[in-house]
């Protein structure tokens, strides 16, 4: 099946400062990522999806502000968390579909972010 | 939006019995529904997927049944093994759309 990493898989960070998560498709292109939060024992919470070439399209209540998304090739979206904060630790996830006429959605590793 | 809601919780079997996970959702024009499994700090893993032109899908011990009618769609593991231990999140989307709504997601421990 189709690949998909992210870069780092774990990052600790100081309050205040920002952190920038890479999500690449190592097989195909992706014209649209998605990115996921993911709290202890909690399901994963869309936050926004990534569009390349386009803005990226936020969930109700997720600040873009905060949360920079670049969609910037097929195969590279980046999400930056701008001056972090202890709530914002946690496990971000991405995922992609091929668009080669399967519905299945591939998730990258995850990227576990600790914020001191 | 789609709201979709996953029960039970947690669920302990015995190693080779049987386990039921059933999701119900709101969003009649959704018509994908995959099911996840995902193991600690790990990401989540396709497991059995259904469209909604069809009513059951069997992949040897798992199986995924959908009630369009009624909007809920359940897993079925048979046979279960110390390995299925794991959260097991149910999801629905609509195709073209692909944006993904997860259940709340079950807890399973096969108790060997």
């Amino acid at each position: 099946g189709a690949v998909v990493s992210q870069h780092p898989s774990r990052v600790i960070c100081k309050s205040g400062t920002s952190v920038k998560i890479e999500c690449r498709s190592l097989d195909f292109q992706a014209t649209t990522m998605f990115w996921y939060r993911q709290f202890p024992k909690q399901s994963l919470m869309l936050m926004a999806t990534s569009n390349e070439g386009s803005k990226a399209t936020y969930e109700q209540g997720v600040e873009k502000d905060k949360f920079l998304i670049n969609h910037a090739s097929l195969t590279l979206s980046t999400l930056t968390v701008t001056s972090a904060h202890p709530e914002d630790s946690s496990f971000y996830i991405c995922s992609a579909r091929d668009g080669q006429g399967s519905y299945e959605q591939y998730f990258g590793p995850g990227t576990r972010l600790t914020v001191t | 939006g789609e709201n979709v809601e996953q029960h039970p919780s947690t669920l302990s079997v015995q190693e080779g019995d049987s386990a039921v996970i059933k999701c119900t959702y709101s969003d009649s024009a959704s018509n994908y529904f995959p099911w996840y499994k995902q193991e600690l700090g790990k990401r989540p893993q396709l497991i059995i997927d259904i469209r909604s032109n069809v009513g059951e899908k069997k992949d040897q011990r798992i199986a995924v049944t959908l009630n369009k009618t009624a909007k809920h769609f359940s897993l079925h593991i048979t046979e279960t093994q110390p390995e299925d231990s794991a959260v097991y999140f149910c999801a629905a989307s609509l195709f073209g759309n692909e944006k993904l709504t997860f259940g709340t997601g079950t807890r399973l421990t096969i108790i060997p």
